[in-house]
């Protein structure tokens, strides 16, 4: 399976809160799983990623939990603030060059 | 941001004509793709290229096709565009690997 399901769809939280999205995959081959965030009008850029031999990795704000054995990664933002109201994807690659992306959550942060 | 630019950025046409897309890089990366992003369906590979004259079909790659004859310039064509081919489109660059992928900032294609 080379699918990367991802939840919610779309998720509203109050500024300062902890925003939480979902992905799950099948295919124990992936090994690269990276975050995007993206603008309106602009491409998807890099947020943060994570090899699967770490549980968890954090950059400011912005931590990926990884559970292996569930084939399950989160994305999580701490004190969410207004201007990371964007839509996120998170996807999965194999060292085969090419990205599977989940169909991406829209994130608004209440200010 | 890499170096990457793509056009046009915006474009309207009619069903049957053909549309040539266009992304150019100066970044020099190995790895170039086209993606279409549509509500509720994220970000599709069309095709991608792995070096001069060498592309290689995506997940959505009918109706499209594609041509890389300089490391920096990666075309995506539709012969004859149909409706359902409204999208935007971004290009890609990578080194390759499990690398990280930056896009363009986009074609909003819409064919009427």
């Amino acid at each position: 399976q080379q699918q990367v399901k991802q939840s919610p769809q779309s998720l509203i939280v109050q500024k300062g809160g902890i925003s939480i999205i979902n992905c799950a995959y099948e295919n124990t081959a992936f090994d690269y799983f990276p975050w995007y965030q993206q603008f309106p009008g602009k491409g998807p850029a890099l947020l943060i990623a994570i090899r699967p031999d770490v549980s968890e990795k954090k950059e400011g704000r912005f931590t990926i939990s990884f559970n292996k054995s569930a084939k399950q990664f989160s994305l999580h933002i701490m004190d969410s603030q207004p201007g990371d109201s964007a839509t996120y994807f998170c996807a999965a690659s194999m060292g085969d060059d090419k990205i599977i992306f989940g169909k991406g959550t829209r994130l608004h942060i209440l200010p | 941001d890499a170096g990457i630019t793509q056009s046009p950025r915006h474009k309207v046409t009619e069903t049957g004509t053909p549309v040539t897309l266009r992304c150019h890089q100066t970044e020099n990366h190995r790895y170039m793709y086209w993606y279409r992003q549509d509500p509720g369906h994220g970000l599709r590979l069309i095709h991608y290229s792995y070096g001069v004259k060498d592309t290689d079909k995506g997940e959505v790659s009918d109706g499209y096709s594609v041509s890389r004859s300089k490391t920096e310039d990666f075309l995506l064509t539709l012969e004859s565009a149909t409706s359902s081919q409204t999208s935007v489109y971004f290009c890609a660059i990578s080194k390759g690997g499990s690398q990280p992928q930056h896009f363009g900032d986009g074609t909003r294609l819409s064919i009427l």
